[in-house]
C-alpha cells in the first residue's frame, strides 16, 4: 500500500524568508509524484508532476524536487499570496490510483 | 475549477436522509473521480469511472454510498441512508495528461 507522509503539518513564514516543505513516500515502484496547492474553500489545484529521482520542476516562487525517497517543495522568497495547504501524492500503479498526504498548511505574513 | 462543475456547494440534512450530490465535467475526458476530504483522514479516493464504467470502488465506505455516470458529462454520488460521520467535502475530478483537475467540492454536513 502506498504511503505519503508530509512535513511540518503547518509552516509560517516571514514574507521573503525562504524554506521547503517535505513529502516523504514509500511505494512498490513510483510512476509519478504529484504537487498540488489547495486553497481554503477550493479543491486542489495542480502544480507539478515529477517522474524519476533527480527530477526538478519549477513555477514562478515554486521549485520541486525529488529522490528515491522523498520529494521537496522548495519556496523562495514567498509571499502572502503563496499561503495555502501543498498536498503531496503518488502512484505506483495507473495514474488513476493516488495516495495523498494530509498536506503541510503554509502561512506567510506580510 | 472550471473543467468541473459540482452542486450543491453545501448540503445541510439531518441523519438518515438521503443526499444526492452531482458532478458535471467538461467533455472530452475519459476519466472521472470521486474524493472525500475530511481533517483527519485527507483526502480518500471513493470510486473512479473509466468512459463512463465503474472501475475501482474500493474506496466506498460501505454500502450506503452508491455513483453513476449515465453520461460523459454527468455523474452522481449518493449517501442513502446519510450518517454524521458522512460528513465531509467531497470532491469530483477528472484526469488530464497524468494529473488530475478538482471541482470547487460540496461540503455535507450531517446532522
Amino acid at each position: 500500500e502506498d504511503q505519503v507522509t508530509q512535513s511540518p503539518e503547518a509552516l509560517r513564514l516571514q514574507e521573503g524568508e525562504s524554506s521547503s516543505l517535505n513529502c516523504s513516500y514509500t511505494v512498490s515502484g513510483l510512476r509519478g509524484l504529484f504537487w498540488y496547492r489547495q486553497d481554503p474553500g477550493k479543491g486542489p489545484e495542480f502544480l507539478f508532476t515529477l517522474y524519476s529521482a533527480g527530477e526538478e520542476k519549477e513555477k514562478e516562487r515554486l521549485k520541486a524536487t525529488l529522490t528515491k525517497k522523498e520529494s521537496f517543495l522548495h519556496i523562495t522568497a514567498p509571499k502572502p499570496e503563496d499561503s495555502a495547504t501543498y498536498l503531496c501524492a503518488v502512484t505506483s500503479g495507473g495514474y488513476q490510483k493516488v495516495t495523498f498526504g494530509t498536506g503541510t498548511k503554509l502561512q506567510v505574513i506580510p | 475549477d472550471a473543467g468541473v462543475i459540482q452542486s450543491p456547494r453545501h448540503e445541510v440534512t439531518e441523519m438518515g436522509q438521503e443526499v444526492t450530490l452531482r458532478c458535471k465535467p467538461i467533455s472530452g475526458h475519459d476519466y472521472l473521480f470521486w474524493y472525500r476530504q475530511t481533517m483527519m483522514r485527507g483526502l480518500e479516493l471513493l470510486i473512479y469511472f473509466n468512459n463512463n464504467v465503474p472501475i475501482d470502488d474500493s474506496g466506498m465506505p460501505e454500502d450506503r454510498f452508491s455513483a453513476k455516470m449515465p453520461n460523459a458529462s454527468f455523474s452522481t454520488l449518493k449517501i442513502q441512508p446519510s450518517e454524521p460521520r458522512d460528513s465531509a467535502v467531497y470532491f469530483c475530478a477528472i484526469r488530464g495528461y497524468n494529473e488530475q483537475f478538482f471541482g470547487p467540492g460540496t461540503r455535507l454536513t450531517v446532522l
